[in-house]
């Protein structure tokens, strides 16, 4: 079965440098959600989107911006990095049709600023 | 604010034992409450979802409990073997954007 694909699996950034994350959710999946997870932490959410409107808003710096496109994919957008971004940045798509609400997760984005 | 706690933090067995963990919210207004997996630097699998109209669900070896009153559920690993070993995280979701909020997890060592 198909399941959530993040790209890329891992980058390295500097300092002041801008990221992009690229999420493509489970086909027929119409919500779709970012978490960070700081080394030895649980993930936090950031922002999630419903049908291509964003749906809730996180713990997410005003660095940070997101949307999701026409054919579902949703991109995180990273701007002016930090040493504390460094995280895995996780993706989730689930479908809210009939409420079942069930996450299911990429294997995650590993980015490290230097 | 919902607050998501698992206790013990880390537990480390011999394999075949039997072994619960625990988790608890603060608000009882959760919409589900979903169980994960995951290995060192990988992603989150999901194995159990309970609906907050449901008292349990089973899968293979595992069983989730959920007592939304109290605020609790378990989560039963029966039989553990080395292969279990991993970090098992709680995730509630409030609301009806389908957001999770995520303990600190359970870092399960089982020994051969």
């Amino acid at each position: 079965a198909a399941g959530v694909i993040q790209s890329p699996r891992h980058l390295i950034k500097e300092k002041r440098e801008t990221a992009t994350l690229k999420c493509y959710p489970i086909p027929r999946h119409d919500t779709v959600y970012w978490y960070q997870q700081g080394p030895g932490q649980d993930p936090q959410f950031l922002i999630s989107f419903y049908e291509k409107m964003q749906s809730d808003k996180g713990s997410i710096p005003d660095r940070f911006s997101a949307q999701q496109f026409s054919d579902y994919h949703s991109e995180l957008n990273m701007s002016s990095l930090e040493l504390g971004d460094s995280a895995l940045y996780f993706c989730a798509s689930s479908l809210v049709l009939g409420h079942s609400y069930e996450a299911f997760f990429g294997q995650g984005t590993r980015l490290t600023v230097v | 604010k919902q607050e998501v706690t698992q206790i013990p933090a880390a537990l480390s067995v011999p394999e075949g034992e039997n072994l619960v963990l625990n988790c608890s919210f603060t608000d009882s207004a959760i919409y589900n409450l979903q169980w994960f997996r995951q290995d060192p630097g990988k992603g989150l699998t999901s194995l159990l979802l309970i609906q907050s109209s449901q008292r349990e669900q089973t899968s293979g070896r595992l069983n989730a409990s959920l007592d939304k009153s109290s605020g609790r559920s378990t989560l039963y690993i029966a039989a553990s073997q080395p292969g279990d070993s991993a970090t098992y995280l709680c995730a509630v979701r409030s609301g009806n954007t389908g957001k999770l909020i995520f303990g600190q997890g359970t870092t399960l060592q089982v020994k051969p």
